[in-house]
């Protein structure tokens, strides 16, 4: 079974501000791990994603995220905020034994950023 | 713009009605995958189909179930309609191709129950 949990469904920062964003998973085998946001009625954009390769992952926007085994952990950063980064960010979780995608989201976290 | 297309973007239907929602996959993807994403909650894992099979399905009960046509579009189907079924449904297509993983998701379709 897999799951990932979130902690913090509401984080603010301030404009320049580092972004941390938390995210705890479980799975019985070695997990694939992504970060996707979503803005408002819009659907998911993918951010970044560790298949195994290096554990400190780049993404698009200036975000990267570290995958740390000892702590099941891929929690998400980003140096400096910017008021565009405002937005729903999901972690999810999926079984590298299956190649198609299947995710399990956890619920979220809502990111406002202050001017 | 991820190349997959949804249809309708809203819809409102009353309790017990049956629902079909649509989704085109990006060229080339032959994996499609469907998601409920409830109000403040994440995406959880309704079904997926590969190759116009199902292959995998998450906690949902049959009244759900859908299709895929061989130019690999898919559709959801929802009979019995209840109020917890409000909620936005996103589809999501991939390629299966060794350790490939990503996937691209439209932007849904808002469905409200009343």
């Amino acid at each position: 079974a897999q799951s990932v949990t979130q902690l913090g469904s509401h984080v603010s920062v301030s404009e320049g501000a580092l972004v941390l964003l938390r995210c705890n998973y479980s799975s019985s085998v070695p997990p694939y791990l992504f970060w996707y946001v979503q803005y408002p009625n819009q659907g998911l954009q993918l951010l970044l994603k560790y298949t195994s390769a290096a554990t400190l992952v780049k993404g698009i926007n200036g975000f990267e995220a570290e995958f740390k085994k000892s702590e099941t952990s891929f929690h998400l950063t980003k140096p400096s905020a910017h008021m565009s980064d405002a937005a729903e960010y999901f972690c999810a979780v999926s079984d590298p034994r299956n190649t198609g995608n299947q995710f399990y989201f956890g619920t979220g976290t809502s990111l406002t950023v202050i001017p | 713009e991820t190349g997959v297309t949804q249809s309708p973007t809203h819809l409102i239907k009353t309790r017990g009605q049956q629902v079909t929602l649509r989704c085109s996959s990006q060229s080339g993807h032959n994996t499609v995958s469907w998601y409920q994403q409830a109000l403040g909650q994440g995406p959880q894992f309704i079904f997926q189909y590969y190759r116009e099979e199902e292959n995998g399905r998450g906690n949902f009960p049959p009244r759900f179930s859908g299709l895929q046509f061989p130019n690999y579009s898919s559709e959801l189907n929802v009979n019995a309609l209840e109020l917890d079924d409000s909620a936005l449904y996103l589809c999501a297509s991939s390629v299966r191709q060794g350790r490939r993983t990503e996937a691209f998701f439209g932007q849904g379709t808002r469905l409200t129950v009343v």
